[in-house]
């Protein structure tokens, strides 16, 4: 079934360890995405990329970087974790910019 | 700037209709709504353009004011699966890629 794989689901990290969340899509979207969900503040940017070899910054791109190398893989590196990266990341992807924007099942990140 | 939605919850009886907004301080060129289940991923509803559109399917439909820079979703006779939070996210022009996300309104339809 084609979508967005998104892993882990889970993980409980120490402050201070390097960590990467893996999105990988086989719907050949031009455009990939990363938010983070917190409680009552919806779904924030973290980075974009509109097309391989390109990536831009989001709302909130402090503590985290991404790249993409190739059309079907978006990670999301956290260089040194920190408590307050605590949160729910979802990966998303569209066709092309301000196109319809589906959505992995999140990967739940706690740091401790 | 995040768009803001009201109201931030509201309950239902299967069978009643709701009203959900999202305004925003900046002028608009197009919103997406997307709807959420708890511990799901959000799935994509609609986009409206700017042009004052209004789309639908089923009996969820929305409109856009691009004059008041507002969109609403109206969700019509609601069924238990309607239930869930609603987000809806803006583009304020077309040539960006950067969605701002309203906080979400949460909607509970009871039997």
């Amino acid at each position: 079934i084609a979508g967005i794989t998104q892993a882990p689901t889970s993980q409980i990290l120490a402050a201070g360890r390097r960590m990467t969340l893996r999105c990988t899509q086989d719907m050949r979207h031009n455009a990939m995405y990363w938010y983070r969900q917190d409680l009552g503040l919806g779904l924030r940017l973290i980075h974009y990329s509109n097309t391989a070899g390109t990536t831009g910054k989001g709302e909130v791109p402090d503590g985290y970087s991404v790249s993409r190398a190739n059309t079907d893989d978006f990670p999301l590196t956290l260089a040194s974790a920190v408590p307050s990266q605590t949160s729910v990341y979802f990966c998303a992807s569209s066709e092309g910019r301000g196109q319809p924007q589906h959505f992995g099942d999140g990967t739940r990140l706690s740091i401790l | 700037q995040q768009p803001v939605q009201s109201p931030q919850a509201v309950i239902l009886r299967e069978g009643e209709d709701a009203v959900i907004n999202c305004s925003s301080s900046k002028a608009l060129y197009s919103v997406h709504w997307y709807r959420q289940k708890h511990g799901e991923a959000p799935i994509f509803l609609m986009i409206l353009l700017k042009g004052g559109e209004q789309k639908g399917h089923d009996k969820i439909s929305a409109s856009f004011n691009e004059k008041k820079q507002q969109s609403s979703l109206y969700l019509t006779a609601s069924q238990l699966s309607y239930s869930g939070t609603y987000f809806c996210g803006t583009l304020y022009n077309n040539a960006g890629n950067m969605l701002t996300f309203g906080g979400g309104t949460r909607l509970m339809v009871k039997p």
